[in-house]
């Protein structure tokens, strides 16, 4: 059965810090990889996505994710974080053969410090 | 683009009771989908509709469940004889033809007491 495992449940950081979320996730076959980002108050919207080609991918807001398929891993990372960045990350995969399911990590919480 | 919409936001109902949910997708996308969310933990898959076709269903969702979408436009959620244990964020989310990126409503959040 797929999973996914997102390493860190709460992280915190000061404004400026560089930031690195993990995420990893078991399925053997040809996935789709997504980050979705819950702001307080407010509904899930997706970051960024990958479907196929480059393996590193921009998203909104400076946040990029990268796909190593030998690790299955999609970590998403930013250069320099803002207070505004404070939210709760989510990893979600999908796996192309199948349905159209996602599933889902457990979230990380980040908190920027001001 | 007016976003996914969900009614009402917030449910508190006794132990027992029948409660319905309402979702609005965005009006050009043909998937639906509604997903339940508990504290903790990500959003977990219940069921989806491609138009008025409901063509998955999770294992997790029980025989008091019950989805519909009946002219493929909104959808309703129905969970009857409620139990503790339904107490979550029901999330639905639209989709547009094949595309796998979802669009979310801001939920409703269910309280059994």
């Amino acid at each position: 059965a797929q999973s996914v495992s997102q390493h860190n449940h709460h992280v915190i950081l000061s404004e400026a810090a560089s930031l690195e979320l993990g995420c990893n996730y078991s399925y053997g076959g040809t996935v789709n990889l997504f980050w979705y980002v819950q702001y307080p108050g407010q509904h899930l919207q997706l970051l960024l996505k990958y479907f196929s080609g480059d393996p590193l991918v921009k998203g909104i807001k400076g946040f990029e994710a990268e796909f190593i398929k030998s690790k299955f891993s999609f970590n998403l990372r930013k250069p320099s974080v803002q207070w505004s960045d404070t939210a709760e990350y989510f990893c979600a995969v999908n796996a192309v053969d199948s349905n159209y399911q996602l599933i889902w990590g457990a979230g990380t919480k980040l908190i920027i410090k001001p | 683009d007016t976003g996914v919409s969900q009614n009402p936001r917030h449910k508190i109902t006794k132990r027992g009771q029948n409660v319905t949910f309402r979702c609005d997708p965005i009006s050009e996308h043909n998937r639906l989908y509604w997903y339940r969310q508990t504290l903790g933990q990500g959003p977990e898959f219940l069921t989806y509709f491609q138009n008025e076709a409901q063509l998955e269903k999770s294992r997790l969702l029980s025989d008091r469940f019950s989805a519909e979408r009946p002219k493929g436009s909104f959808s309703t959620l129905e969970i009857q004889r409620t139990e503790q244990g339904d107490s979550a964020m029901y999330l639905c989310a639209s989709s547009r033809g094949d595309s796998r990126a979802l669009h979310f409503g801001n939920g409703t959040r269910l309280t059994v007491t």
